[in-house]
């Protein structure tokens, strides 16, 4: 496809158990972001990468967050021991990189829910 | 990091005209960005102003003013479907990051 995706599209889970939410970012895209936005809340931003790695990893909201790229396509954001609070849409976006004016482009987002 | 500043709702009549506001205070301010989201659906791309003045898209415009921290985003011959959040988003680049962080959006209603 052309744009963005995300897997899975809904996600309902129990307070304790891990999640992984999957992103596939545009072809070509160096760059790749998540943000979390809650109800009533603007987008928070979680983590970016730039390539595979990760140079900005200060708005994980905590250490139960992480979150890989490989392969400069792909990538997994890991939430450990989910909690209530964590229950919110997760978007992926990409853009072709980071520096230069560049929109980014959105994916439909995973809605998370933590009972 | 950034402070953005937008309304939380507006209400406006179809083929109206609505200006939505949007004021940021940053220390190295390299863009700003209008996104527009429906209910339930991802964020999608209006406009960028990098320098100041207008930037006219079709029935969107948008406006910059680096020197007070604001912009606006003017929407003409509302319609129906312009019932969305607005999002503000100002991009950073003093750190090495160029991440841009968002407003909390703007809830347009257009009614008949």
């Amino acid at each position: 496809g052309a744009g963005v995706s995300q897997s899975p599209s809904n996600k309902v889970t129990e307070k304790g158990k891990d999640v992984e939410l999957r992103c596939d970012p545009i072809s070509g895209h160096t760059a790749l972001y998540w943000y979390r936005q809650s109800l009533g809340q603007g987008l928070e931003f979680l983590i970016y990468f730039q390539g595979n790695s990760a140079p900005d990893k200060s708005g994980l909201p905590s250490d139960r967050f992480s979150a890989e790229r490989t392969g400069g396509s792909v990538s997994t954001l890991t939430i450990q021991r989910t909690q209530q609070e964590d229950s919110a849409v997760y978007l992926c976006a990409s853009s072709p990189n980071t520096r230069s004016y560049n929109e980014q482009f959105f994916g439909p987002g995973t809605r998370l829910t933590v009972l | 990091g950034q402070n953005i500043d937008q309304p939380t709702e507006m209400t406006a009549t179809e083929g109206a005209i609505v200006q939505i506001n949007c004021t940021y205070q940053t220390s190295g301010f390299n863009g700003l960005f209008w996104y527009q989201q429906h209910a339930g659906e991802a964020p999608t791309f209006l406009s960028y102003n990098v320098l100041d003045g207008l930037e006219e898209k079709g029935r969107f415009s948008s406006f910059l003013s680096r020197s007070k921290g604001y912009s606006y985003l003017l929407l003409k011959e509302l319609q129906m479907k312009d019932s969305a959040s607005y999002l503000c988003a100002v991009r950073d680049q003093s750190g090495g990051s160029y991440i841009p962080t968002f407003g909390r959006g703007t809830s347009l209603i257009v009614h008949p």
